[in-house]
């Protein structure tokens, strides 16, 4: 099994919302990283997960919360997001250290009004 | 500071033609390359892996090379089809991260 389920697909919030998109793999991947994707842009790595830690944050501002409560799991829980954050979100994970082949999610198709 | 680029941005050819789509990277210490594609809205489909080791990857119509010495891989499609137009992109790691960098894309279209 190679899949990366996301939830939800579609997300509709506005700017005082609280909400959360959620990722999940079963491959046994050490590795899980959040991208976001503007129109006709490549994916933008946010935040990476090694061994349930974070790893690296790519300077996202902190409207952005990720969590990583177990090996298959991951959440990314958003705050007094602003409509520049409109943007497909993309879960990946990967075996583990050294970038090892990533298998991404359907994505998250977010608008913020 | 690493950076991948794609050349061409965009492309349009008949049915059957064989292409070859361009990557190129300024950083030659990379750990994998990874070629997706991606429909439009929808996640990435990974295509091939290259690890730094190996010259060049094959799946049925699909051949990726790369030369790290001078910074570029190429992605062969044969005997296009409708069903591969998509967009194109290869990403680069480099060793010892979880880091990968994207290229801007190649938009392919083939004409039935």
């Amino acid at each position: 099994d190679t899949e990366v389920t996301q939830t939800p697909k579609h997300l509709v919030m506005g700017m005082t919302n609280k909400k959360s998109l959620k990722c999940e793999q079963h491959m046994g991947h050490r590795a899980m990283y959040w991208y976001k994707q503007k129109a006709k842009k490549p994916p933008e790595l946010m935040f990476v997960y090694s061994y349930e830690k974070l790893s690296i944050n790519e300077s996202v501002p902190s409207r952005f919360s990720p969590e990583c409560p177990n090996s298959s799991l991951l959440n990314l829980h958003l705050h007094a997001l602003q409509p520049e954050d409109s943007a497909l979100y993309l879960c990946a994970s990967s075996q583990g250290a050294g970038g090892g082949e990533q298998y991404f999610g359907p994505g998250t198709r977010l608008t913020v009004t | 500071k690493q950076e991948v680029t794609q050349i061409p941005a965009a492309l349009s050819v008949p049915e059957g033609e064989n292409l070859v789509l361009n990557c190129s990277f300024t950083d030659s210490a990379i750990y994998n390359l990874q070629w997706f594609r991606q429909d439009p809205g929808k996640g990435l489909t990974s295509l091939l892996l290259i690890q730094s080791s190996q010259r060049e990857q094959t799946s049925g119509r699909l051949n990726a090379s790369l030369d790290k010495s001078s910074g570029r891989s190429t992605l062969y499609i044969a005997a296009s089809q409708p069903g591969d137009s998509a967009t194109y992109l290869c990403a680069v790691s480099t060793s010892g991260t979880y880091k990968y960098i994207f290229g801007t894309g190649t938009r392919l279209k083939v004409l039935a």
